[in-house]
């Protein structure tokens, strides 16, 4: 079974600009959440999506938003990039949705530098 | 707020030798405590999961424990192989709302 694979690993982009990642879960898989994670801060919760649905959300501004398609793939969006907004971004998959005792299968991540 | 409070930051230790990383939480109710293994530029993978029921759970080398009266947790490795070097994170899910807090990871340093 095809774990859960992140694109593009990479990304370079500079102030100001907007970008979107996009997570594809494991196949039957219906919750996607996403994470920020930095050096000094750890890994941040950023939402959960659950059958399209915004099921959860952490404490980012609006400059973040995402998005849940019917084949339970995500894309996240980040607009008007700040120099701080450089992260590994991570998602993660589980059969359903909430914390729980759903174990989540993280992604290999993006990794995001703003210029 | 609900935190998780992990130590030490990071710990070197020669091959062959134990360690154990600490995890203490203030998340409550509390509803599981997992812990994750991330390597570079990895993404995290889970270790051990463990409702507040248990109290020990073992995942080969890796020993997780849990005390939820003192609300502290503790990994345990044995035999350390370089293959250990690694973040550890500590992830406690509310049971109130499901939300998971992060704990900020122990670094561990296997040196042959």
């Amino acid at each position: 079974k095809a774990g859960v694979t992140q694109t593009p690993r990479y990304l370079i982009k500079t102030r100001g600009q907007q970008v979107t990642l996009s997570c594809s879960p494991i196949s039957g898989h219906r919750s996607v959440s996403w994470y920020q994670q930095t050096p000094g801060q750890g890994l941040q919760f950023l939402f959960e999506y659950f059958s399209e649905t915004q099921r959860n959300k952490g404490n980012f501004p609006g400059r973040f938003s995402g998005r849940q398609f019917s084949n339970s793939r995500s894309e996240m969006n980040v607009s008007t990039l700040e120099l701080g907004d450089s992260a590994l971004y991570l998602c993660a998959s589980s059969l359903v949705a909430g914390g729980g005792y759903n174990e989540q299968f993280f992604g290999p991540g993006t990794r995001l530098t703003v210029l | 707020k609900n935190q998780v409070e992990q130590s030490p930051q990071s710990l070197i230790i020669l091959e062959g030798k134990n360690c154990t990383l600490q995890c203490n939480y203030t998340v409550s109710p509390f509803s599981n405590l997992r812990w994750y293994k991330q390597d570079t530029g990895r993404g995290p993978v889970s270790l051990t999961i463990m409702t507040f029921s248990e109290n020990t759970k073992s995942n080969g080398r890796y020993t997780a424990t849990l005390d939820a009266d003192t609300k502290q947790s503790s990994l345990h490795i044995t035999a350390s192989q370089l293959s250990d070097s690694a973040s550890y994170i500590c992830v406690v899910t509310s049971r109130n709302d499901y939300k998971l807090s992060f704990g900020a990871g122990t670094t561990v340093t296997v040196r042959a």
